[in-house]
């Protein structure tokens, strides 16, 4: 059985970067599949945030794209986001989820991590 | 970015009920669509790929169909364990993104 999970720090101050790490159990990233961060903030809907291939090819949300950094350690069977320059607006649930080659369906999530920015 | 217009944002069904969710997309995305349900609190959960195949383990119940720009999720006949929020995502672009969502409530 796939599982994803996320961790990392829940409180954030502005301006600093948003780390967080997701390990991966039953399945072997580097086998296959996208791997990629959603986040939500408190009430409103998804955003993607972006992907990165096991071979370690990136894609990221445009709109967040000068802030993003997901990279890949395939000898720790995980993936971690770094989100730099944080504001009040970055606030929000992270997800973790593995992504079909094929489809670039979410087949596998993470339960989610709160990371509220706030000095 | 591709956009997705969902709709409606809410509605409120009784049980037994057949409830329709569509979905727009902003330019044509073949079947490249996929259907997730949110209960409060939780991961979204997959529910619908390719925009009509049901991944494993999901009810019946739960369909959907489209292609191009035009898509629709059906409940046929809806339960008390559905009230949810349901999105819609493209994958049809690299740069993934969801539709705005849909709860669905019970009367």
């Amino acid at each position: 059985q796939v599982q994803l999970q996320e961790s990392g720090p829940g409180l954030v101050k502005p301006s600093e970067t948003l780390s967080l790490t997701c390990a991966v159990s039953g399945y072997s990233i580097s086998s296959g599949y996208y791997w990629g961060w959603i986040r939500q903030p408190p009430g409103k809907g998804l955003e993607w945030i972006g992907s990165i291939y096991h071979s370690g090819s990136t894609y990221y949300n445009p709109s967040l794209k000068s802030r993003v950094t997901i990279s890949v350690d395939t000898s720790k069977n995980h993936f971690s986001l770094n989100l730099s320059s944080v504001t009040a607006a970055d606030t929000a649930v992270y997800y973790c989820a593995r992504e079909s080659e094929e489809t670039g369906t979410a087949d596998y999530w993470g339960q989610g991590t709160l990371v509220t920015v706030s000095s | 970015d591709i956009q997705m217009t969902q709709s409606p944002s809410s509605l409120s069904a009784s049980v037994g009920d057949r409830v329709t969710i569509t979905c727009r997309a902003s330019q044509s995305i073949s079947n490249y669509l996929n259907w997730y349900q949110q209960k409060p609190g939780k991961a979204p959960k997959l529910l619908i790929y390719a925009a009509s195949s049901l991944q494993s383990g999901v009810p019946s119940r739960f369909s959907g169909s489209g292609s191009g720009t035009d898509f629709t999720l059906t409940i046929s006949s809806v339960q008390p364990e559905d009230v949810a929020t349901y999105y819609c995502q493209q994958s049809y672009s690299i740069s993934r993104t969801f539709g705005r969502g849909t709860k669905v409530e019970i009367k």
